[in-house]
């Protein structure tokens, strides 16, 4: 059973784009939220989170939204650049829980010049 | 400030043999994570330390075991290693524990192990 989904497993994008990647949860004890990016042969790096008290959190050209009823949430890359192609893994967590992260499959971001 | 580390970068087992992965975290982060990536898929939990004890365990078999030192450094043990735990092996450090002093959790490079 897995408790986050990334439907998408890849995106492609022309450069200046949006890029919106989402991803679904199962878990409702589930009250953290963070995206990682992943080049190849590298550990992945962390973006941005997101706690489930929240329903926006904005980095520079990174913003994650979270629609909690929903059990889902996005994130936003404007615009898009060629150097942000890469896997995108959503990852969540159930704080009590301590910072075991529960990761989706990720999802290949290609963006064009 | 140096990130994560984790050595060695690549191992080369075989079946039934014994390996230790090692991991240094972030200056002062007290907590380290264990993670295992096969392809396609997401990183999957294996262990959390912090403070020396084990905080929490993800689904997998008594073969791995793990410990972390005084120093917060860490390390992950794999027993009669099978062909499927061929995998990277990915190692994160954060401050906190969870509850409400919660942090990021950072990422090595990772430890690419083949079992043939």
């Amino acid at each position: 059973d897995q408790q986050v989904k990334q439907n998408s497993p890849s995106l492609s994008v022309q450069e200046g784009r949006i890029s919106i990647l989402n991803c679904d949860y199962t878990n409702s004890m589930f009250d953290y939220f963070l995206w990682y990016k992943k080049y190849p042969a590298e550990g992945p790096t962390f973006l941005i989170s997101i706690s489930s008290i929240k329903d926006k959190n904005e980095d520079g050209r990174f913003t994650v939204f979270l629609n909690k009823s929903a059990k889902h949430l996005s994130l936003h890359i404007v615009p898009s650049q060629p150097g942000d192609s890469a896997v995108y893994f959503c990852a969540a967590s159930a704080n009590q829980a301590g910072t075991a992260l529960i990761f989706g499959k990720g999802t290949t971001l290609s963006v064009s010049s | 400030d140096a990130g994560v580390t984790q050595s060695p970068t690549h191992l080369i087992k075989t079946r039934g043999q014994h390996v230790t992965l090692r991991c240094s975290p972030i200056s002062g982060h007290k907590s380290v994570s264990w993670y295992q990536q096969v392809l396609g898929q997401g990183p999957q939990f294996i262990f959390q330390y912090y403070e020396k004890e084990e905080r929490g365990r993800g689904n997998f078999p008594d073969r791995f075991s793990a410990r972390q030192f005084p120093n917060y450094s860490s390390e992950l043990n794999v027993n009669a290693l099978l062909l499927g735990d061929s995998a990277l092996y990915l190692c994160a450090s954060s401050k906190g524990q969870g509850g409400l002093g919660f942090t990021e959790a950072f990422f090595g490079q990772g430890t690419r192990l083949t079992v043939v």
